[in-house]
């Protein structure tokens, strides 16, 4: 199976910031990875696809990158709504793992 | 709009069985691949199972092989979950969610996610 790791597992950042979090796979997945936002009580949303592809009315300020085991989500510029969780997912494999999501909190 | 409404979550003790479904509106469901994935509490998200548009293609995760079974009823516009042989340690949110493959076939993302419905195993 592959795993995913993410880093940090928290940050906190201030509103205008540029953060950036990691995700590494335990094998290569070339571009075969997801990203999601979820918010407390809420359901996981789709932010980015295919490594660096934004998903329909995700705003601009949100980048991916990466291929093979390495990938970053970027965030150019924080806005209050983007204090969230944010997970990585695999799909190179129909074993869709996830990584144990990074928090992102008002500092 | 497209929709996914979860429901059958409760309370069961353990070695108990549960049957969860998710009601599909909004897009032609039988076109569709759907997943379940679940959350325990204060935890991250765990992928457990995925069909495809027919139920011919059916994966769990280790986690639940066995335990768990996956259906759909495509006239009714449907998908179900069995959870059998239920655990503690299966205590979660139980998310259905739509596979979309938005640019290639083989790219798959779960683009439309139900509001979950929560299954708490404990005597």
């Amino acid at each position: 199976d592959i795993q995913m790791t993410q880093a940090p597992s928290s940050l906190s950042a201030s509103v205008g910031d540029r953060v950036t979090i990691t995700c590494r796979a335990s094998q290569t997945i070339s571009d075969y990875l997801n990203w999601y936002q979820q918010k407390p009580g809420k359901a996981p949303k789709l932010l980015i696809f295919g490594a660096s592809t934004l998903q329909s009315g995700v705003p601009s300020r949100f980048s991916g990158s990466g291929s093979g085991t390495d990938f970053t989500l970027t965030i150019s510029s924080l806005q209050p709504e983007d204090f969230a969780t944010y997970y990585c997912q695999q799909s190179y494999t129909t074993l869709f793992s996830f990584g144990q999501g990074t928090k992102l909190e008002i500092k | 709009q497209v929709h996914l409404v979860e429901s059958g979550g409760g309370l069961v003790k353990p070695g108990g069985t549960l049957r969860l479904a998710c009601s599909a509106s909004g897009f032609p469901f039988s076109d569709y691949y759907m997943s379940w994935t679940r959350q325990a509490p204060g935890k991250g998200l765990e992928w457990i199972s995925y069909i495809s548009n027919t139920g011919g293609t059916i994966y769990y995760a280790d986690s639940v092989k066995g335990r768990f079974t996956i259906s759909r009823d495509n006239a009714k516009n449907s998908l179900y979950l069995q959870l059998n042989s239920l655990r503690a340690e299966d205590t979660a949110v139980y998310y259905c969610a739509r596979v979309f493959s938005p640019v290639r076939s083989d790219l798959e993302v779960f683009d439309i996610w139900g509001q979950g419905t929560m299954v708490t195993v404990a005597s």
